[in-house]
């Protein structure tokens, strides 16, 4: 029961190198969530689907992009990392967007951009 | 403007007493509350929740209480263990087609 998955789970990356974290789910969600955890900041939100071939932007969205592959994938793409992203992130799911619904979610991914 | 805010950032708790953690939100749209527990390297779990037309959930040693009039809800461990020693963060929800917004969390230790 794999739930949500998370890919990579570690990575460094060089100031301006591009990126695409991985998240999958099997649980025939229809809405997933990027979260990035930040000491003392708690859980912001990114961007979220709502349901497949929808996207929409969180509270901290600047420089990132994303893509709602298909209702189980939901990648987050930094086109040039900057210190600043330098964060644990978290992809989530959950049957609906709001609602008395709970989200999943995965392991996370540590990214520290030097 | 934080809409959830968890305003203690660190509790310390002796095992066997019980631990209290506060959650006040600003929003009077928020109909549905949770909490959920993360350890160290791992993601945030599910631990329990309330609907805004209760008051008070219970799931063994974990109850939370809301006070909507107050806006405020708290989550209550008895007895703590030193396996609930984590951070514990606040979320909540509002009808319609918006995300789940967290709290900045709490850091709970409990000391054997």
């Amino acid at each position: 029961n794999a739930g949500v998955t998370q890919t990579p789970k570690f990575q460094v990356l060089k100031t301006g190198q591009s990126m695409t974290l991985q998240c999958a789910q099997d649980m025939n969600h229809n809405s997933m969530y990027w979260y990035r955890q930040d000491p003392g900041m708690g859980l912001r939100l990114i961007y979220y689907s709502a349901s497949e071939g929808t996207t929409d932007k969180g509270e901290v969205p600047n420089g990132y992009n994303v893509s709602r592959l298909n209702k189980r994938e939901f990648s987050l793409r930094l086109e040039s990392a900057a210190p600043s992203q330098t964060s644990v992130y978290f992809c989530a799911s959950s049957d609906l967007t709001g609602g008395n619904t709970e989200a999943f979610f995965g392991q996370g991914t540590r990214l520290t951009v030097v | 403007d934080q809409q959830v805010k968890q305003n203690s950032p660190s509790l310390s708790v002796q095992e066997g007493r019980i631990s209290i953690l506060n959650c006040d939100y600003t929003n009077s749209m928020f109909d549905y509350f949770l909490w959920y527990k993360k350890y160290p390297a791992e993601g945030p779990t599910f631990l329990i929740s309330i609907s805004s037309i209760k008051d008070k959930n219970e799931d063994g040693r974990f109850t939370v209480f809301l006070n909507k009039s107050a806006k405020h809800l708290s989550l209550h461990i008895v007895p703590s263990q030193p396996g609930d020693s984590a951070v514990y963060f606040c979320a909540a929800s509002s009808p319609g087609n918006t995300p789940l917004v967290f709290g900045k969390g709490t850091r709970l230790s409990v000391i054997a």
